[in-house]
């Protein structure tokens, strides 16, 4: 059974601090991992990593990818409060004819003036 | 620009009572999936399809049946709604090996 597991499942920390989620996975028939930020409503996308070691970046977040310890990261520099939300880590895998994303319980992120 | 859109947004229905779920997207995606979200769970897959007229089980079908008979369509029905199918719904499409893109969901209370 494919599992993703991530930590902590929850944060709360000052605006302005850094924070570092983490997603680590057991799966079958590995495509990509993705993180997705989710705050009312739908989950939005966030990055989707594919290659081991090779960071993405988008402004103040970051994530990379260990496919030889099956882990990943999610780095949120110079925290704002507009960054709280709970975020979202899945893990693509291919089989059956279809696409699967095995989700995780997510990080729920609080940041606090 | 509407990418995927669910309705209703909410819905309270009594133990025993039937109704669909509707998902569409305009982005002309192939694959189309059901997933529930319970507070603690993240999100599990409940049912998916790879293109028109094809459809197939996720991790959590039981008490759930779906159609998808027009491409930019994906139909999700309750046949008699279970306290425990309380829980928010999103539907999401995407092309093979691209994120998925979801809907707003839809919050179903079952007394």
């Amino acid at each position: 059974e494919d599992k993703v597991v991530q930590s902590p499942l929850s944060l709360v920390v000052h605006e302005g601090d850094t924070v570092t989620l983490n997603c680590s996975y057991e799966v079958t028939n590995f495509r990509s991992l993705l993180w997705y930020k989710q705050e009312k409503k739908a989950p939005t996308f966030l990055f989707m990593l594919t290659s081991s070691g090779i960071e993405k970046k988008s402004g103040r977040l970051s994530s990379i990818l260990d496919k030889k310890e099956l882990f990943s990261i999610l780095n949120i520099t110079a925290t704002q409060t507009g960054d709280s939300a709970i975020y979202l880590c899945a893990v693509l895998t291919s089989g059956g004819g279809a696409d699967g994303l095995t989700f995780g319980k997510g990080t729920h992120l609080i940041i606090q003036p | 620009n509407a990418g995927v859109t669910q309705t209703p947004k909410f819905r309270v229905l009594k133990t025993g009572q039937s109704m669909t779920l509707l998902c569409a997207q305009d982005m002309n995606h192939e694959y189309m999936y059901w997933y529930r979200q319970d507070p603690g769970m993240g999100l599990r897959l409940i049912h998916y399809s790879v293109g028109e007229g094809t459809t197939a089980k996720g991790e959590v079908p039981d008490g759930y049946n779906v159609s998808r008979l027009k491409k930019q369509n994906f139909l999700l029905g309750l046949e008699s709604a279970a306290p425990s199918q309380t829980s928010v719904y999103f539907c999401a499409s995407t092309r093979r090996g691209q994120p998925q893109h979801f809907g707003d969901g839809t919050r179903l209370s079952i007394l």
